[in-house]
């Protein structure tokens, strides 16, 4: 699986926008780009995936660029319940691997 | 709704004892997965398992062992605990995929287990 690079941390005010970058330029043609997240003493929690092209859900929006190298994960209006930590995850889509996940981005949402 | 639940939130074990973390999933999921989390270090896969009474080593397996009698259980052993297994335990489920459809990957709430 490609390797992802993300910041340790970053800090978004309540009700703005959070973007939350990742990069991954080592991707290959058959990898998906998936997003989790882990609020304070749960498990992780998957929020969104995508391929190549640009992904909304109820829960965030996914921007990937057109080389696939890098990616966004966008929370258009975050609350103090979003501040978790947020691992940004490369692999082929078998759900016999288990994922790989990083240090991952800790969001602090503030009031 | 109740997805993948383990059998304990905390634990505090001592040092030589057996320990089993039972963990339970509802969606006739095929693979499950046992990681343990410590800080600094990220989420660690210790063992997988993708059929009953199939399994596969993680990155971390030494000191554990697992258990897939049902298709719905899967048991982490550490058959004699020390005290670097303190850890944060977390389990996990996931469908088979096939075709273009991806299938979410559920964790349970994790064990914190303490060994002394």
């Amino acid at each position: 699986d490609a390797k992802t690079t993300q910041p340790t941390s970053m800090d978004c005010a309540e009700g703005r926008a959070a973007n939350l970058p990742c990069n991954h330029s080592t991707i290959s043609g058959n990898e998906y780009v998936y997003w989790y997240r882990q609020i304070h003493s749960q498990g992780p929690q998957y929020i969104i995936h995508g391929l190549k092209n640009n992904e909304t859900n109820e829960m965030a929006s996914l921007i990937i660029t057109e080389d696939r190298k890098s990616s966004t994960l966008i929370l258009p209006h975050a609350t103090l319940r979003d501040t978790a930590v947020y691992y940004c995850i490369v692999s082929r889509d078998t759900g016999r691997r288990a994922l790989t996940f990083g240090s991952g981005t800790r969001l602090q949402v503030q009031p | 709704d109740v997805k993948v639940t383990q059998s304990s939130r905390y634990l505090v074990k001592r040092t030589g004892e057996k320990v089993f973390l039972e963990c339970v999933q509802d969606m006739d999921h095929e693979n499950m997965f046992w990681y343990r989390q410590d800080p600094g270090l990220g989420l660690r896969l210790i063992y997988f398992s993708y059929d009953v009474k199939m399994k596969e080593k993680g990155d971390i397996p030494e000191g554990y062992s697992v258990s897939r009698e049902k298709k719905e259980r899967f048991s982490l052993i550490l058959e004699s605990a020390s005290t670097n297994q303190t850890s944060m335990y977390l389990c996990a489920s996931r469908s088979h995929t096939s075709g273009s459809s991806y299938n979410e990957q559920f964790f349970g709430p994790g064990t914190r287990l303490t060994v002394l």
